[in-house]
């Protein structure tokens, strides 16, 4: 079972919709960070939110965190080709003196012209 | 400055073998984490280190181990290799003390096949 949980798995559209991926936990994160992995390639981070209720905008890209800390979305405006890729959350648990990140199973998304 | 590099990008080993990957952290970071991505799944944390020693590990085995160098750089070795064991090994390197969270950037990881 997945501490975090995403939803959709997979995402098919077409260029110009708008979308909402969702990642939510029964746990309570000190933080949440969004990332975005091309193929062969490592996670890179797109915005991290700490504060309950927290809305941060980057560009189309939209980033909220639950009230309680347990939960984020993230919704992009006019998708774009250029915005297919697997996207992550990822949790941090502070656990015995570390922060430990969580990831959650991605949404694999495709934008199609 | 430079990022987080890992070597090697790809590598073939055999059902037993053991393997080790490596990991140069970036500039001015003293912490390094591993994660192993399955096809299709998100990374999942195998063990961090810090000034050289072990201070946090998920739930791999113990024929998953690890090093930490002066210069923060960092090995995963990994013995009697299973299949399962197939995946991107990813390493993330981070500043400890920077807050309530340490901001982890990735290498490209490396992709180990298994047969």
């Amino acid at each position: 079972t997945q501490l975090l949980e995403q939803s959709p798995q997979f995402l098919s559209i077409q260029e110009g919709e708008n979308l909402t991926v969702y990642c939510n936990s029964s746990s309570v994160f000190s933080s949440l960070q969004w990332y975005r992995q091309e193929p062969g390639e490592g996670p890179v981070l797109l915005v991290t939110v700490v504060t309950g209720g927290e809305v941060k905008k980057l560009k189309r890209l939209t980033f909220q965190f639950g009230d309680a800390r347990k939960d984020s979305s993230l919704h992009i405006t006019a998708a774009q080709p250029g915005d297919t890729g697997l996207y992550l959350c990822a949790g941090f648990l502070e656990a015995g003196g570390y922060n430990k990140l969580i990831f959650g199973a991605g949404t694999r998304l495709a934008v199609h012209p | 400055e430079t990022g987080v590099t890992q070597s090697p990008t790809h590598l073939i080993k055999t059902r037993g073998q053991q393997v080790t990957l490596r990991c140069s952290s970036q500039s001015g970071h003293n912490t390094v984490s591993w994660y192993q991505q399955a096809l299709g799944q998100g990374p999942q944390f195998i063990f961090q280190y810090y000034r050289e020693e072990e201070n946090g590990r998920g739930n791999f085995p113990p024929r998953f181990s690890g090093l930490q160098f002066p210069n923060y750089s960092s090995e995963l070795n990994v013995n009697a290799l299973e299949l399962d064991d197939s995946a991107l090994y990813l390493c993330a390197s981070s500043q400890a003390g920077g807050g309530s969270y340490n901001e982890q950037f990735f290498g490209p990881g490396t992709r180990l096949t298994v047969l």
